[in-house]
């Protein structure tokens, strides 16, 4: 089994949609979560870390739950631009470990 | 956040050579990395560049083949040795910021290299 595991989908959602990830992680010590953000061709760069208390930034919420082992992202109102892989992120003791990514194309 | 200059962008390069990328950072940091994205894959962390002493490699992942310096806190350099095409791949340096907290991770640009 995987460390990390995101469904890879492709998710298409049309314009003003509201999408959902989840991102489920096998090691319990797992100490910090991030989603990262990468373009076709561009270099993963970070959108949000995760708290347990749930965190939101605009038309994204991250949320995560320990005691079932998953971290998740809602993205609210899609925008073209909302078109990417998103990445979840584990990290434990410096050490990070990428999921493979779920990609999201978001069409008019 | 730390801006990362890496270089070259992308390479196209003989089986059975070699390649040296580098990182440039803007800023000291303590913990850079190394890592491979395969096509179609996440990324895979190569080795952590320790400043002043050897790099430490994860599983699968030998000096000889990606020798890596660290001489200070702003620069790495990462060697893809005795290419073949399995080589081919995008590699990334990273460096780790406290970002408010925790821990987040910055990359440079990307390396995409192709061995023929």
């Amino acid at each position: 089994r995987k460390e990390v595991e995101q469904d890879p989908g492709p998710f298409n959602v049309p314009e003003g949609a509201t999408v959902a990830f989840n991102c489920t992680y096998s090691n319990s010590a797992s100490q910090s979560f991030f989603w990262y953000r990468q373009d076709c061709r561009k270099e993963p760069k970070l959108l949000m870390s995760v708290y347990s208390s749930g965190n939101e930034d605009g038309r994204f919420t991250a949320q995560l739950n320990r005691a079932s082992q998953y971290i998740s992202l809602l993205i609210r109102d899609s925008k073209l631009s909302d078109s990417a892989t998103y990445l979840c992120v584990l990290l434990n003791a410096g050490k990070s470990t990428f999921g493979d990514g779920t990609t999201l194309t978001v069409k008019p | 956040s730390a801006v990362i200059s890496q270089k070259p962008s992308r390479d196209i390069c003989q089986r059975g050579t070699s390649l040296t990328i580098q990182c440039q950072v803007d800023s000291q940091v303590t913990m850079m990395f190394w890592y491979r994205q395969q096509p179609g894959q996440s990324l895979t962390l190569i080795a952590t560049a320790n400043q002043g002493s050897e790099a430490t490699y994860e599983s699968g992942f030998v000096i000889d083949k990606f020798p890596i310096s660290r001489p200070n806190l702003t620069f790495s350099t990462l060697t893809v040795s005795n290419m073949s095409p399995e080589d081919s791949s995008i590699y990334l340096c990273s460096v780790a910021e406290q970002l408010n907290p925790p821990y987040g991770y910055t990359f440079g640009s990307g390396t995409r290299l192709t061995v023929v």
